[in-house]
């Protein structure tokens, strides 16, 4: 199947920097990628769909300015979380689906962020 | 509200026969997936159902019933490796996935 990168895996930050998470479809284009975040032991929660060329659309309750989102080509999305604080600290996700054909969403391996 | 139900845990012995059950309420449907988690991984896809019935796929199979709001993922031969979170979701009429909490199986030997 197709393969999402995601990068960094984990990383820790200090509380007020930046962290930006790079997700690369590497063999398809993807014009439609999707950033999650999940906190232990809870299910998936959207936060943005990227879209390429375009402002990314966000989820009620997730902040804009916190969480920039730039997907600047068919095979690039990235999330910059800004001032980053403790609360921030959690399982980032991207996804990208692949064609038109709904079942082709793929994950890219995810992202641990902590924040001290 | 758009509600996707599934057990938060569940417990088998390897070899067995385990049955997730996932009922869900959403605005439309364009098809419910499974997906398997390991702690610290991103899901895999596991499954699509999106016309009533059983579809098999080796030791997994999950089925759908449209009519009544629910699917099952049905494992058999269980073995330790399937010890996972077990995300049921449904793309509603706007091709948004709206997710399970997940059902954490644990594999006993």
């Amino acid at each position: 199947g197709a393969v999402v990168s995601q990068h960094p895996s984990w990383v820790i930050c200090k509380s007020g920097t930046s962290v930006k998470i790079e997700c690369r479809s590497l063999d398809f284009q993807a014009t439609t990628m999707f950033w999650y975040r999940q906190f232990p032991k809870q299910s998936l929660m959207l936060m943005a769909t990227s879209n390429e060329g375009s402002k990314a659309t966000y989820e009620q309750g997730v902040e804009k300015d916190k969480f920039l989102i730039n997907h600047a080509s068919l095979t690039l999305s990235t999330l910059t979380v800004t001032s980053a604080h403790p609360e921030d600290s959690s399982f980032y996700i991207c996804s990208a689906r692949e064609g038109g054909e709904v079942e082709k969403l793929f994950f890219g391996s995810g992202t641990q962020l902590s924040v001290l | 509200g758009q509600n996707i139900d599934q057990p938060t845990e569940m417990t088998a012995t390897e070899g067995a026969i385990v049955q997730i059950n996932c009922t869900y309420q959403t605005s439309g449907f364009n098809g419910l997936f499974w997906y398997q988690q390991h702690a610290g991984e991103a899901p895999t896809f596991l499954s699509y159902n999106v016309l009533d019935g059983l579809e098999e796929k080796g030791r997994f199979s999950s089925f759908l019933s449209r009519s009544k709001g629910y699917s099952y993922l049905l494992l058999k031969e269980l073995q330790m490796k399937d010890s996972a979170s077990y995300l049921c979701a449904v793309m509603d009429s706007n091709y948004q996935l709206i997710w399970g909490a997940g059902t954490k199986l644990i594999i006993k030997p």
